[in-house]
């Protein structure tokens, strides 16, 4: 099946710094991309929907400022928590649907997630 | 907007034995798909079964299966055979016709007993 990967898997940083996460499909392109937040024993919130060529989509509540998303390839989206906080310690998951064929099911791939800790 | 509940936020089942886990969502849509997701502890989301909304029969995956109840907006699972490796949280889905997000119910955590 398709891949998604995430990196890094995890990361601590210090309040106030900038911490970059990556998420690729790797045998497939994709133009859109999910971004979720999991706080613990929670379940999945979507974050904002990433577009490969133009501006996020941010669910209310998600500060764009602060989250900053980057679809700059058709494998590639990056989000970057700045001026991170120990409130933003999450476990962050992307996901990419993977287009099939007008009318087809167009299947959804998770990458592994990664999470964040600030200090 | 559409929604997903999940009432049951812990269940225990013993080895071997049949569990039903319960999901109830809200659409106004008429295209859209359902979906049963497994977290385990590393925290990978694994796909268990997904339901078009448009088919009649239920779906089927080896141990697992759904009773898909549209009219009533009623997505149930059960789990046969329980194994000690079903053990996780189980997440409940809904995903709109096209490229749109999934919406995710609270979760349901299982418990296998050997």
């Amino acid at each position: 099946g398709a891949v998604v990967s995430q990196h890094p898997s995890r990361v601590i940083c210090k309040s106030g710094t900038s911490v970059k996460i990556e998420c690729r499909s790797l045998d497939f392109q994709a133009t859109t991309m999910f971004w979720y937040r999991q706080f613990p024993k929670q379940s999945l919130m979507l974050m904002a929907t990433s577009n490969e060529g133009s501006k996020a989509t941010y669910e209310q509540g998600v500060e764009k400022d602060k989250f900053l998303i980057n679809h700059a390839s058709l494998t590639l989206s990056t989000l970057t928590v700045t001026s991170a906080h120990p409130e933003d310690s999450s476990f962050y998951i992307c996901s990419a649907p993977r287009l099939a064929g007008f009318g087809s099911y167009n299947e959804q791939f998770f990458g592994p997630g990664t999470r964040l800790t600030v200090l | 907007a559409q929604t997903v509940t999940q009432s049951q936020p812990e269940m225990s089942v013993q080895e071997a034995e049949t569990v039903t886990l319960s999901c109830t969502y809200d659409t106004s849509e008429s295209d859209y798909y359902l979906f049963w997701y497994k977290q385990p502890p590393s925290r990978q989301m694994i796909l268990v079964i997904r339901q078009e909304a448009y088919k009649q029969q239920n779906a089927t995956e080896n141990r697992f299966s759904v009773n898909f109840q549209k009219a009533a907006k009623s997505f149930s699972l059960k789990i046969s055979d329980s194994q000690l490796g079903d053990a996780a949280m189980y997440f409940c889905a809904y995903r709109g016709s096209g490229n749109t997000p999934l919406v995710f119910g609270k979760g349901t955590r299982l418990s296998v007993i050997a």
